[in-house]
């Protein structure tokens, strides 16, 4: 696609439920980044890919969130159990993966997520 | 990856340039220095990144001195479609590692 894609849009959910939150990132971009941010506040890293692995978990809050990816593209952040401390945005970046000046990340929309 | 300090807020009117300072003081070698810019309810959106003098786009302009401990982000002429939040971040571009943005700087821009 022309940009990061990420789905659900919008997610409502009850409080105990799983939920799954997917990102499709550039064609070609083999480093994955997954943030939450909630209203008002900066963005809180989570994990980042390179290809299929993870090299950084350290981000995700807890054991109730997880993430893959598969064929060095689409991802997949689970959580489960959800709290109403979880209601956030989810956004999701991808970029090139390589250092050096000119290399940017490129975000979706986000998905933002409402547990009640 | 070295830390980042930045002015929680700034305003701003029409028409004005403006400069948001970041500090860097434990900048590494082989560290690049990139800026972002986060509309309400849209992911952040790459503006520009350097790694030494001044680079200059079409939408901002970015000093770095000599010791690169710290950097400006300059915006000429803001209008009111610039208010926003600006993230400093070092690292070395995004070459596999996870990028780590701060509080940023919430610039708003008044008629």
């Amino acid at each position: 696609g022309a940009g990061v894609s990420q789905s659900p849009s919008n997610k409502v959910t009850e409080k105990g439920k799983d939920v799954e939150l997917r990102c499709d990132p550039i064609s070609g971009h083999t480093a994955l980044y997954w943030y939450r941010q909630s209203l008002g506040q900066g963005l809180e890293f989570l994990i980042y890919f390179q290809g299929n692995s993870a090299p950084d978990k350290s981000g995700l809050p807890s054991d109730r969130f997880s993430a893959e990816r598969t064929g060095g593209s689409v991802s997949t952040l689970t959580i489960q159990r959800t709290q109403q401390e979880d209601s956030a945005v989810y956004l999701c970046a991808s970029s090139l993966g390589v250092g050096g000046l000119g290399t940017e990340a490129f975000f979706g929309q986000g998905t933002r997520l409402t547990v009640v | 990856l070295a830390k980042t300090t930045q002015p929680i807020s700034m305003d701003s009117y029409e028409g004005q340039e403006v400069n948001i300072t970041c500090s860097h003081n434990n900048i590494a070698t082989n560290d690049y220095i990139t800026w972002y810019q986060q509309f309400p309810s849209q992911g952040p959106r790459f503006i520009i990144q350097g790694y030494k003098t001044k680079v200059t786009n079409e939408v901002a302009s970015l000093f770095i001195p000599a010791d690169r401990k710290s950097s400006t982000l300059s915006l000429p002429r803001v209008s009111l479609s610039d208010t926003a939040v600006y993230y400093c971040l070092v690292g070395r571009g995004t070459g596999f590692q996870k990028l780590v943005f701060g509080t940023g700087t919430r610039l708003l821009v008044s008629p």
